[in-house]
């Protein structure tokens, strides 16, 4: 079936390093997708979004790659600091009934 | 701006018993509100859709006996979790969007709620 995952379940930083978390799709005719980070006990945050006629978007530290034909979407968080630490999902959105497919999630550490 | 507001936060209460968790668009009207739940260490999973004025579409395998969902207002959806057992304790998540129908508006999410049921 249709699925969103991560290749990574957990990531580790130093403080200040670049991050990069990635996420794989399956549905090739996905045309939306977004990041969420979320952070213990609460709700997914929206962090950025990118539409599949983009490859490139970038945010305030975060940057997002699409990449269709190996159908990989990455998120880079530069400048990493502790209070990014938190799970980060990838998710897809079906156009038709706008609902998200989420990924599996990968929590983010960061080590001061 | 668009903040949802979920309550409660966290209910324990005994088995058998009914539960009402309120989703709230506070600063804007939602057209769609979506319900999700989440286990541990886990992601979230798509229970309900739910357009206001109209009945909810369930996924696959979700009762919907058991998870009773109103969206009265464009601004308040409810999921009523009926006569609940252990098994139903898990973190319900609600979401909302102002989009129509192929729309990508973003959804704003709640902060959840933790239901543990003894």
């Amino acid at each position: 079936g249709e699925s969103v995952g991560l290749h990574l379940p957990t990531l580790s930083v130093q403080e200040g390093d670049n991050s990069i978390i990635n996420c794989a799709y399956s549905n090739s005719a996905s045309d939306y997708f977004i990041w969420y980070k979320q952070e213990s006990g609460k709700g997914p945050q929206f962090i950025i979004d990118i539409r599949s006629n983009m490859d490139k978007r970038q945010g305030q530290r975060v940057t997002v790659l699409l990449n269709k034909t190996v159908k990989h979407l990455s998120l880079q968080i530069a400048a990493t600091q502790p209070g990014d630490s938190a799970v980060y999902f990838c998710a897809e959105i079906d156009m038709g009934r706008r609902a998200l497919t989420f990924g599996s999630g990968t929590r983010l550490q960061v080590q001061p | 701006g668009a903040v949802v507001s979920q309550h409660p936060s966290r209910v324990i209460c005994k088995s058998g018993t009914s539960v009402k968790i309120e989703c709230r668009s506070l600063d804007f009207q939602a057209t769609t509100m979506f319900w999700y739940r989440q286990f541990p260490k886990k992601s979230l999973m798509l229970m309900a859709t739910s357009n206001e004025g109209s009945k909810a579409t369930y996924e696959q395998g979700v009762e919907k006996d058991k998870f009773l969902i109103n969206h009265a207002s464009l601004t308040l959806s409810t999921l009523t979790v009926t006569s609940a057992h252990p098994e139903d304790s898990s973190f319900y998540i609600c979401s909302a969007t102002t989009g129509s129908g192929g729309s990508n508006q973003p959804q704003h999410f709640g902060d959840g709620t933790r239901l543990s049921i003894l």
